[in-house]
């Protein structure tokens, strides 16, 4: 089945971007999701993006796949103390399929 | 609309006994998901359903049953609760067409 992987810890300075990084193994992953999980909290649709597009951009957040890789990442922009949470990669093969999540990134935001 | 909305948020269970986790949608959404997420890691599928009167099991479905008599419901059921089943449990739903699907706030659940 599908595997989906990620780093489990990113630590930045403040005003400094962030990177978080996905691999899939799927090829037929046509729907890649990233999400925010705030402690104690649910799960926050960040942004996501189709197989068919190289990129994304929305405000801070800017979203690259390299497809022929399998190979998803998150930019984050100017991070504040604000964006430190988990962030979770996942990917489905529809709108409608079951995701499959990577076990999350825990970002750390220093002031 | 409410969303997707479940109860109870938190709840503790002693081994062996049982429980219903609710899920309930209100976007009419055909398809409804169960997921759980155990502490440090990421979400995994338990039963998902296409449609009322149809579901099917994911990843994780061992000591866990649903069922989907309505579109809006779609209840998950433990029987016999283990230590194992302690984890936060998400549902999920989406629409035909919809590009994303909608979260519910989750239910904290501890078995002891």
């Amino acid at each position: 089945g599908e595997d989906v992987e990620q780093s489990l810890f990113l630590s930045v300075r403040e005003g400094d971007s962030s990177v978080i990084n996905c691999t899939y193994t799927d090829s037929s992953s046509t729907y890649l999701y990233w999400y925010k999980q705030e402690p104690g909290a649910g799960l926050q649709l960040l942004t996501y993006i189709f197989s068919n597009m190289d990129m994304k951009q929305d405000q801070r957040l800017t979203v690259l796949l390299n497809k022929k890789d399998k190979h998803l990442s998150l930019r984050i922009a100017d991070t504040q103390t604000g964006d430190s949470a988990i962030y979770f990669c996942a990917v489905a093969d529809s709108g409608n399929t079951p995701l499959v999540f990577g076990k999350g990134t825990r970002l750390s935001v220093i002031a | 609309n409410a969303g997707v909305t479940q109860t109870p948020k938190f709840r503790i269970l002693k081994i062996g006994q049982s429980m219903t986790l609710q899920c309930t949608q209100d976007m009419n959404h055909n398809y409804m998901y169960w997921y759980r997420q155990d502490p440090g890691m990421g979400l995994k599928l338990i039963y998902y359903s296409v449609g009322a009167g149809i579901t099917d099991k994911g990843e994780v479905p061992n000591g866990y049953n649903v069922s989907r008599s309505t579109t809006e419901d779609f209840p998950l059921r433990l029987e016999l609760a283990a230590p194992s089943q302690t984890s936060v449990y998400f549902c999920a739903s989406s629409g035909l067409g919809t590009d994303t699907q909608y979260f519910g706030p989750g239910t904290r659940l501890t078995v002891l």
